[in-house]
């Protein structure tokens, strides 16, 4: 399989842990972006990355949140004492830049519960 | 601040109708307008507009896009259970900016 994939698929975390999540972009694509996604509501920009540079971050994006990508490939996006508030599912897409293109391939996402 | 519009929030049809959904977006540095079809995880792409009033098709599905008035359509002929899904669009600039989206549902 080819596509994005992120770890785990589902997470249940009790309020005020720390939890991690990986994404693994489609290999040729250069661009990574994070998104968290409410019931009824579409997926929320919160950061993305052009191979290891966090080029945007979302000015809504809590100091306990961080993301990195350190060799331009895989990413992980960090939810420090989580509170219940962050319970989303957390999506990952990643893209090619230049040319216009901004078609996006998302992951299947990782849902997070804090309970 | 950059926002995406989407209409109606929710529509209910029957089989073989055509429906109509909208997306009104208002954006600095507009480049393109992309819709997408979520079923029950993550988006799957289905159009990418740059150019106003060029039709892009695939199967029952078009979409078009109108840079003067700052909307896009996306209609789907013959709608099938299938088609029963959240349809989104989005605007990129910095960020992608993603509408509510419209959660069509589609009854045999």
């Amino acid at each position: 399989d080819t596509g994005v994939s992120q770890d785990p698929r589902h997470k249940i975390t009790k309020r005020g842990q720390n939890v991690t999540f990986r994404c693994d972009p489609i290999s040729e694509h250069n661009r990574l972006y994070w998104y968290r996604q409410t019931l009824g509501q579409g997926p929320e920009f919160l950061t993305y990355f052009q191979n290891e540079a966090q080029l945007e971050k979302s000015r809504l994006l809590s100091d306990r949140f961080s993301a990195e990508r350190p060799k331009g490939s895989f990413s992980t996006l960090e939810i420090q004492r989580t509170e219940q508030g962050d319970s989303a599912m957390y999506l990952c897409a990643s893209s090619l830049s230049g040319g216009g293109s901004y078609e996006q391939y998302f992951g299947p996402g990782t849902r997070l519960t804090v309970t | 601040e950059d926002k995406v519009v989407q209409s109606p929030l929710s529509l209910v049809v029957h089989e073989g109708d055509t429906v109509t959904l909208n997306c009104s977006y208002e954006v600095t540095n507009f480049r393109s307008l992309l819709w997408y079809k979520q079923e029950k995880k993550a988006p799957t792409f289905l159009f990418m507009l740059t150019s106003s009033g060029i039709e892009k098709k695939s199967g029952r599905l078009s979409s078009i896009l109108d840079k003067k008035e700052l909307f896009s359509i996306l209609n789907i002929t013959a709608t099938q259970t299938g088609d029963s899904a959240v349809y989104l669009c989005a605007v990129p600039n910095n960020d992608m900016r993603f509408g509510a989206g419209t959660r069509l549902t589609v009854k045999p």
